[in-house]
């Protein structure tokens, strides 16, 4: 099963407005990533949070994790259209929870209107 | 360095066909990920390597599935008797190694269809 699971599944926005994406997570984490995948294509690594730490930034991404409920959030701001894409989460689980490739989440679908 | 690298890109196989996909990874990346996407979800894990070894397999990849990665650079995936099921999109991502943890360098996959 996944580890990860994004919330909303689907997201519509005009140009300009924030986007705000959700992940929930099951297990210790190591740290939390954030990646980005465009309509059959591979996906872009966006940022990575690790345990130890609250927020971060990235130019117009902000990233927040609160491992004590075992969420974390991503912020667009100003979005663009060029923002349209799918969200993934991905978290890697501590060293002693076991597997040390990243569980990623099902996603949150942005569409940025013009 | 233009990053990871999978061919084919696409690939229509019958089933019961066997097919293999390569994967060449950032060079400097000892790390490197298999997983497999199907339509609205997330990448699934397959299989792990940090150099040669392949130090993690999923119970996804069942024993018509194998992949290796000799002298710790290039991979390949194999998948033999070939499904319907296994039509998906396989993905290959590469990293550095230690425990601070680095993001994934992804590939645009290769996508499969078995007909």
């Amino acid at each position: 099963s996944q580890q990860g699971e994004e919330d909303p599944q689907a997201l519509s926005i005009q140009e300009g407005e924030n986007a705000t994406m959700n992940c929930s997570y099951k297990t210790s984490i190591n740290n939390l990533q954030w990646y980005r995948q465009n309509s059959g294509r591979g996906l872009v690594h966006l940022i990575l949070i690790r345990s130890n730490e609250r927020e971060k930034h990235s130019g117009r991404l902000r990233v927040t994790l609160d491992t004590s409920k075992k969420s974390s959030s991503l912020l667009i701001t100003a979005s663009r259209a060029a923002d349209t894409a799918s969200y993934f989460c991905a978290s890697s689980l501590s060293m002693d929870t076991g597997r040390r490739a990243l569980t990623f989440g099902s996603g949150t679908r942005l569409q940025v209107q013009p | 360095d233009t990053g990871v690298s999978q061919n084919p890109r696409h690939k229509i196989t019958k089933r019961g066909q066997n097919v293999t996909f390569r994967c060449d990874p950032i060079s400097e990346h000892n790390r490197l990920y298999w997983y497999r996407q199907t339509l609205g979800q997330g990448p699934e894990f397959l299989t792990y390597f940090q150099n040669e070894a392949q130090l993690e397999k999923s119970r996804l990849l069942s024993d018509r599935f194998s992949a290796e990665r000799p002298k710790g650079s290039f991979s390949t995936l194999e998948i033999q008797r070939t499904e319907q099921g296994d039509s998906a999109m396989y993905l290959c991502a590469s990293t550095k190694g230690g425990t601070v943890g680095y993001g994934y360098t992804f590939g645009s996959g290769t996508r499969l269809t078995v007909v």
